[in-house]
């Protein structure tokens, strides 16, 4: 069966960088993209951006770019998002998705909370 | 940039049909989808591509896309339906956007 398995919660420093990880199983990795959603605490669903996993080409969201990188490792089947300079206001709940291409998202991770406080 | 708007809430009672509209420009000639959202847990999907309803969805869960608004409805709700629904739609400019969200209510 098709799983996404996200690494843990974080907590970090305004100005610091995280990094998600989101190993998939059940399925052929390349064949498929993966688009990272965020939830701050309390609000709805935000695209953050989106990566194939057979070429490596990405597509960030425009409020994001220049601080998020999105890349993958084909030979382990995991994705991986790094957000750069954080703000108290990317504090929220990371997931990862398999996305089917302009379409729509099948399989979710099970979220990674990314706390950032002084 | 394109936005789509939903009610905030929807209050239904057990057994009957629930509604939630996903308002966008031209939302008809693109494809809407839809996720089930309940607390503490990832999204998932309940309907794509306007109509299509993914393996395990139960059979109340339908979904209808014309004009410029998108329709989930639940019919027969039943209590687990109690979630918070967000509609989605991918546009050439910005790619991917999700709706506002609408939390439906079962009393």
């Amino acid at each position: 069966q098709v799983q996404l398995v996200q690494s843990g919660a974080e907590v970090k420093k305004p100005g610091a960088s995280v990094k998600v990880s989101c190993k998939a199983s059940g399925y052929t990795f390349t064949s498929y993209g993966i688009s990272w959603v965020r939830q701050a605490p309390g609000q709805g669903l935000e695209w953050m951006g989106w990566i194939s996993a057979y070429n490596g080409n990405t597509n960030y969201a425009q409020k994001l770019q220049g601080r998020v990188t999105m890349t993958t490792d084909t030979s382990t089947s995991t994705a991986y998002m790094e957000l750069r300079s954080l703000r108290s206001d990317d504090t929220a709940v990371y997931y990862c998705a398999r996305d089917l291409g302009e379409l729509h998202f099948d399989y979710w991770g099970q979220g990674t909370l990314v706390t950032v406080s002084s | 940039s394109y936005e789509l708007t939903q009610p905030p809430s929807v209050s239904v009672s057990p057994g009957q049909t629930a509604s939630i509209t996903c308002s966008g420009d031209k939302l008809g000639d693109k494809y809407a989808c839809w996720y089930q959202q309940k607390p503490g847990q990832s999204p998932v999907l309940v309907i794509y591509q306007d109509s299509k309803r993914p393996s395990g969805i139960p059979e109340r869960f339908s979904g209808s896309n014309s004009g410029n608004t998108a329709t989930l409805t639940i019919s027969g709700t039943q209590a687990m339906d109690e979630a918070d629904y967000y509609c989605q739609a991918w546009d050439s400019s910005i790619s991917y956007v999700f709706g506002t969200g609408t939390k439906v209510t079962v009393l």
